[in-house]
């Protein structure tokens, strides 16, 4: 089966650090271009990074220097690693497909909760 | 930074209805723009790419129109599934979403 199943959410201090998994099954996350997007609570969408096939990574003002995106070709899983995190980084996290950059993502994973906290 | 701007926020209409809803890019972005439904407490679902190009299963009541910076997405004969909300999404220069259209049954 196809899917994005997400990992790693949760309760941290601001100033804190989390890394996020996305489990990718039924293809192959190095030969896609796979983004984190984020919803905070109530609002809208927000695109947070991207990591290109051939190795090429983008983020968006509000997190860059903070976040850093990877893959893990081997378990076919994409990483998000965030630091120094603030209240307005609280979140349900997605990770998201798309077969061509730049292109709309036509799979989502269902997303895993971050709360930034004290 | 490009932005998208939707209207209306909020759309109350009925089984049936023809809804229109507008997205504006604040500069052109040729025909890269997606337009996504969610309902509450899942993922978002792409339902059209390219402006009009409709996504494989999406049922074809749903059309996306325009290019350079004015885009619609038309749902005809709404149905009790469609009650939902709808993003449009640019990725001519990285991937900006708009704010949101909640269609509510009137």
């Amino acid at each position: 089966e196809v899917q994005l199943v997400e990992s790693g959410g949760g309760l941290v201090q601001p100033g804190g650090s989390l890394r996020l998994s996305c489990a990718v099954s039924g293809f192959t996350v190095s030969s896609n271009y796979m983004s984190w997007v984020r919803q905070a609570p109530g609002t809208g969408l927000e695109w947070v990074s991207i990591f290109y096939t051939g190795g090429s990574t983008y983020y968006a003002d509000s997190v860059k220097g903070r976040f850093t995106i990877s893959r893990d070709n081997s378990k076919n899983t994409l990483y998000l690693q965030m630091n120094s995190l603030r209240v307005e980084d609280t979140a349900i996290y997605h990770c998201a497909r798309s077969t061509s950059g730049p292109a709309a993502f036509d799979l989502w994973g269902q997303g895993t909760v971050v709360t930034v906290s004290s | 930074d490009i932005q998208m701007t939707q209207s209306p926020s909020t759309l109350s209409a009925s089984v049936g209805d023809r809804v229109t809803i507008t997205c504006r890019a604040s500069q052109s972005i040729s025909i890269w723009l997606a337009w996504y439904q969610q309902k509450p407490g899942k993922a978002p679902k792409l339902l059209i790419q390219k402006a009009s190009n409709l996504e494989g299963g999406v049922p074809s009541r749903f059309s996306g129109s325009g290019s350079g910076t004015e885009f619609t997405l038309t749902i005809n004969s709404l149905q009790p599934d469609d009650f939902a909300t709808y993003y449009c999404q640019q990725y001519d220069s990285y991937w900006t979403f708009g704010q949101g259209t909640k269609v509510e049954i009137k």
